[in-house]
């Protein structure tokens, strides 16, 4: 198809990890990122990998790219409950130089206490 | 400011009415994108802009929407003759070049047409 897709809604308990997974369209898109919309705020973002990266870490923050699959998860090692918020996966498609990026519909993490 | 700022931050207009949105982006940052985040549909891109020109209009709705950027900096988007299927809460981005790693976002402005 021709979206990214998501799952829409995620729960976890507090102290768990949290694994969101994403599918992506192009094949040749060059970045993909996870943005982190918290209630009533913008978008931030969280991490990106490159195209060439199987794998990226960032503290408790694990991405994970499978290129031949098109599938892009993000793990949150010891989820908080600060880490409540919707996650969008995006794809900056191969192609000119603009960088507009192609979102998912984000997944709503929910962590219990 | 240190980051982008859109205003008004909340916009109710009846039907039928054009309304204006305004992005200050990053001081610097050359390129600008505004996005629509609809409920249920997550986000849509709409426009991009390299200093004031848009190479990119293809995602632009309809010719009711419109948008310009001047001196490089502050980007106006314009919704004519408003209908109730543009609710939706309207996202600018910024980056330092085109296609830099980094977008970042306003907070955005939550759009209502009763």
């Amino acid at each position: 198809g021709e979206d990214v897709e998501q799952s829409l809604f995620l729960s976890v308990r507090e102290g768990d990890s949290s694994v969101i997974n994403c599918t992506y369209t192009d094949s040749s898109s060059t970045y993909l990122y996870w943005y982190k919309q918290e209630p009533g705020a913008g978008l931030q973002l969280l991490t990106y990998i490159f195209s060439n990266m199987d794998m990226k870490q960032d503290q408790r923050l694990t991405v994970l790219l499978n290129k031949k699959d098109k599938h892009l998860s993000l793990r949150i090692a010891d989820t908080q409950t600060g880490d409540s918020a919707i996650y969008f996966c995006a794809e900056r498609r191969g192609g000119g130089s603009q960088g507009n990026l192609i979102f998912g519909k984000g997944t709503k993490l929910s962590v219990k206490p | 400011g240190a980051g982008v700022s859109q205003s008004p931050s909340n916009k109710v207009t009846e039907k039928g009415k054009d309304v204006e949105l305004r992005c200050d982006p990053i001081s610097g940052h050359t390129a600008l994108y505004w996005y629509r985040q609809s409920l249920g549909q997550g986000l849509e891109f709409l426009i991009y802009f390299q200093g004031n020109s848009a190479p990119d209009k293809s995602g632009l709705p309809s010719d009711r929407f419109s948008a310009e950027r001047t001196g490089g900096s502050v980007s106006t988007l314009t919704i004519q003759r408003t209908q109730q299927e543009d609710s939706a809460v309207y996202l600018c981005a910024s980056s330092l070049v085109p296609g830099f790693n980094e977008q970042y976002f306003g907070p955005g402005t939550r759009l209502t047409v009763t």
